[in-house]
């Protein structure tokens, strides 16, 4: 079935650096590509999307790249904050699908320290 | 517009009773889906509605859950005779814009379910 793999499941950056957050998936037709983060007892906050006609998308401190040869999309966030700490999820487009279903990825949970 | 607001927050049930679930999405989203999500793990699809037609349904969701979208504006989700293995997160989300069915895909902040 439809799988998108996310990389790493845990990610621990000093406050300041950068951290990267790589996913692949499967699905040769998938075409949107949202990111989100989640807090603790909360939904998933959408913090960029992407769709498959444009490389790379960025937004302030967070950029996006995707390479759809190589099935493959990242998540950059730049100068981070401890408020960045979070659990963040990739997520792709069902792309057979005409409802909107998306895949998810296992997530990552990231922190910050100061 | 305050985005996806879902009621209630948190849920607990006993075992066997039937609970049922609230979403009100983005008005100017006519696409509207509900996810679960267990601890510690992604969401996972379960239904989908285009305005008040319901499209697609994942195997995940048995013949005790059911869901309404009337009028194409708010959700129901409903749990019969709920077990232990429905406790999780349930998510709704909706979508849709100038840019696309599939943009702004946002969530609620879900209603947790806990069966005793």
């Amino acid at each position: 079935g439809e799988n998108v793999e996310q990389h790493p499941s845990t990610l621990s950056v000093q406050e300041g650096d950068s951290a990267v957050i790589k996913c692949t998936y499967s699905d040769s037709a998938s075409n949107y590509f949202p990111w989100y983060k989640q807090e603790l007892g909360k939904g998933p906050q959408l913090i960029i999307d992407i769709r498959s006609n444009v490389g790379e998308k960025k937004d302030q401190r967070i950029a996006v790249t995707l390479n759809k040869t190589a099935k493959h999309f990242s998540l950059h966030i730049t100068e981070t904050q401890p408020e960045d700490s979070a659990v963040y999820f990739c997520a792709a487009h069902h792309g057979s699908s005409n409802t909107g279903k998306l895949i998810f990825g296992q997530g990552t949970t990231l922190q910050v320290k100061p | 517009d305050t985005g996806v607001s879902q009621n209630p927050r948190h849920k607990i049930t006993k075992r066997g009773q039937n609970v049922t679930f609230r979403c009100d999405p983005i008005s100017e989203h006519n696409r509207l889906y509900w996810y679960r999500q267990t601890l510690g793990q992604g969401p996972e699809f379960l239904t989908y509605f285009q305005n008040e037609a319901q499209l697609e349904k994942s195997r995940l969701l048995s013949d005790r859950f059911s869901a309404e979208r009337p009028k194409g504006s708010f959700s129901t989700l409903e749990i019969q005779r709920t077990e232990q293995g429905d406790s999780a997160m349930y998510l709704c989300a909706s979508s849709g814009s100038r840019e696309g069915p599939l943009y702004g895909y946002t969530f609620g902040s879900g209603t947790r379910l806990t069966v005793v």
